[in-house]
């Protein structure tokens, strides 16, 4: 959905490089996520943040950092990417408030390749 | 803790036939449940969702869901199955008693409709 934008979507990188991996919305919404992806294992939480002064760590967080520069902006980064790290990375949004009891909107995913 | 299976990698079915996406579930406390689907090169989507009240849940593209508490099941119907609803499905489970809770997805099931 364009109201969930990821950029780069598509990044091949060598072991040991940091890379930065981002995701804007225009959903408004208090809530985002970052997931990978890989074959058979479905999406896999790394970080969430509430709100902007909240950052929570997911079931693989390690070798992962991430920054909530605003509301609207949510930064994944590895800080020296390995080859295991290579997989398809979501970013997603929710809003608590509305009613949808955590329907998650995604973003199209950034495919990430570490050499 | 909460998990989600999906016990077929892949499901064939030809067009015009009933398809059935298979999906069970574990949580401590109320389910929460969800289907997206996934097209080549694309992020989630949603399809349904079911919180409380009905057991058959109705969503877009005309699919449908049964949730089987005693089963814990919510598995993914549609009557008749079109080429273009060839996609990844990825069923997820929330405990509905923590507004805090996260989703789990299952590992997803693709899904290939031949003409």
């Amino acid at each position: 959905d364009a109201d969930v934008t990821q950029t780069p979507r598509n990044r091949i990188t060598k072991t040991g490089k940091r890379i930065m991996l981002e995701c804007s919305q225009t959903k408004g919404h208090d809530r985002m996520y970052w997931y990978r992806q890989d074959p058979g294992l479905g999406l896999r939480l790394i970080y969430y943040s509430f709100d902007v002064k909240d950052i929570n760590k997911g079931e693989i967080s390690d070798g992962y950092s991430v920054s909530r520069q605003a509301q609207a902006k949510f930064s994944l980064s590895l800080e020296s990417a390995i080859p295991n790290q290579t997989a398809l990375y979501f970013c997603a949004t929710s809003d608590p408030e509305a009613g949808s009891y955590n329907e998650q909107f995604f973003g199209p995913g950034t495919r990430l390749t570490v050499l | 803790a909460q998990s989600v299976a999906q016990p077929e990698d892949q499901v064939n079915v030809a067009e015009g036939n009933p398809l059935t996406v298979k999906c069970t579930y574990s949580v401590s406390g109320n389910p929460y449940l969800f289907w997206y689907v996934q097209y080549p090169n694309r992020g989630l989507q949603f399809l349904l969702k079911y919180i409380t009240g009905d057991n058959l849940v109705k969503g877009s593209y005309g699919f449908e869901a049964e949730f089987n508490k005693s089963q814990t099941s919510f598995h993914l119907k549609k009557p008749s199955a079109l080429v273009s609803d060839s996609a990844l499905y990825f069923c997820a489970v929330r405990d509905g008693g923590n507004a805090g809770n996260m989703l789990t997805f299952g590992g997803g099931t693709r899904l290939m409709v031949k003409p």
